[in-house]
C-alpha cells in the first residue's frame, strides 16, 4: 500500500529532550516537507526537500532540523524542543515539487512540557 | 509574499444544502491551486485541484473554477452529506527558480459541519 508513515503518533516531551519524529513514504517521491497546524492558524510549512541534495527551509524553520540522507526517509529534528513548539505535525510527500499531489502522513501530536 | 484567504468557519450546513467556501490568492505568475480535505483524525488529502486559468477542478461533487481575473478558486457543492464533515484547506504551488520558493502555502482551513 502506498502511504508516508510517521512515527511516533503521539509524544509527550519536556524542554530541552531532543526528539526525532521519522517520516517515511514507499512511493519513490522526490519532495517531501514538513507542516505544523495549529488552531487558527493552519498549515504552515516548516522544511522541504527536493531531493536527496536539496533542503530548504519553508515558512517557519525555527528550532527545526531536517535530514534527507535517502529518498524515503525525511525525519524532523528538534534539538532542544521548546512549549511553543506543541502543535500537530504531518510529513508529506509528492513525485516531484510543483501541482503534484501531495499525500500526508496520518499526523504526530508533539506536546512539549 | 504568496498568500491564501479562505473564508472563516465553521460553516454549519444541513445536509442537501448547497455549499460555497470562498478563496482567493495573491501570487504573481500563474501558481498551481487546490483543495485539501482533512477528516476528524486523519491527514490531509487532495480533494482536486487546477493548473492554469479557467480550468475546473472536480472530484466527489465538488468543483472549483481558477478564476484569474479575481485572483480566486471557490469550492462548491450542490448538495452536502454528513460525511462532508471535514475541515477544507485552500492552497497554492508557486514554484519559482532561487531559494524558498518551491513552496506550498495553505489556507487557514474551514471547518464544515453537516448536520442531518
Amino acid at each position: 500500500e502506498a502511504q508516508v508513515t510517521q512515527n511516533p503518533r503521539y509524544l509527550i516531551t519536556v524542554t530541552g529532550k531532543k526528539l526525532t519524529v521519522t517520516c517515511s513514504q514507499n512511493m519513490n517521491h522526490e519532495y517531501m516537507s514538513w507542516y505544523r497546524q495549529d488552531p487558527g492558524l493552519g498549515l504552515r510549512q516548516i522544511y522541504y526537500s527536493m531531493n536527496v541534495e536539496v533542503t530548504d527551509k519553508g515558512d517557519v524553520p525555527e528550532g527545526y532540523k531536517v535530514s534527507r540522507k535517502e529518498k524515503r526517509n525525511f525525519p524532523l529534528i528538534l534539538e532542544s524542543p521548546s512549549p511553543n513548539q506543541t502543535s500537530l505535525y504531518f510529513c508529506a510527500s509528492s513525485l516531484l515539487a510543483g501541482a503534484d499531489t501531495q499525500y500526508f502522513g496520518p499526523g504526530t501530536r508533539l506536546t512539549v512540557l | 509574499g504568496d498568500s491564501v484567504t479562505q473564508m472563516e468557519g465553521p460553516v454549519t450546513l444541513s445536509e442537501e444544502a448547497f455549499l460555497t467556501i470562498n478563496c482567493t490568492y495573491t501570487a504573481t505568475g500563474y501558481p498551481s491551486l487546490f483543495w485539501y480535505v482533512q477528516y476528524p483524525g486523519e491527514g490531509l488529502q487532495l480533494l482536486l485541484k487546477a493548473t492554469k486559468a479557467d480550468d475546473k477542478g472536480s472530484n466527489k461533487g465538488f468543483e472549483a473554477t481558477y478564476r484569474k481575473e479575481t485572483t480566486s478558486f471557490h469550492l462548491e457543492k450542490g448538495s452536502v452529506q454528513v460525511s462532508d464533515s471535514a475541515v477544507y484547506f485552500c492552497a497554492l504551488f508557486h514554484g519559482e527558480s532561487g531559494a524558498g520558493s518551491y513552496q506550498l502555502t495553505f489556507g487557514k482551513g474551514t471547518k464544515l459541519s453537516v448536520i442531518p
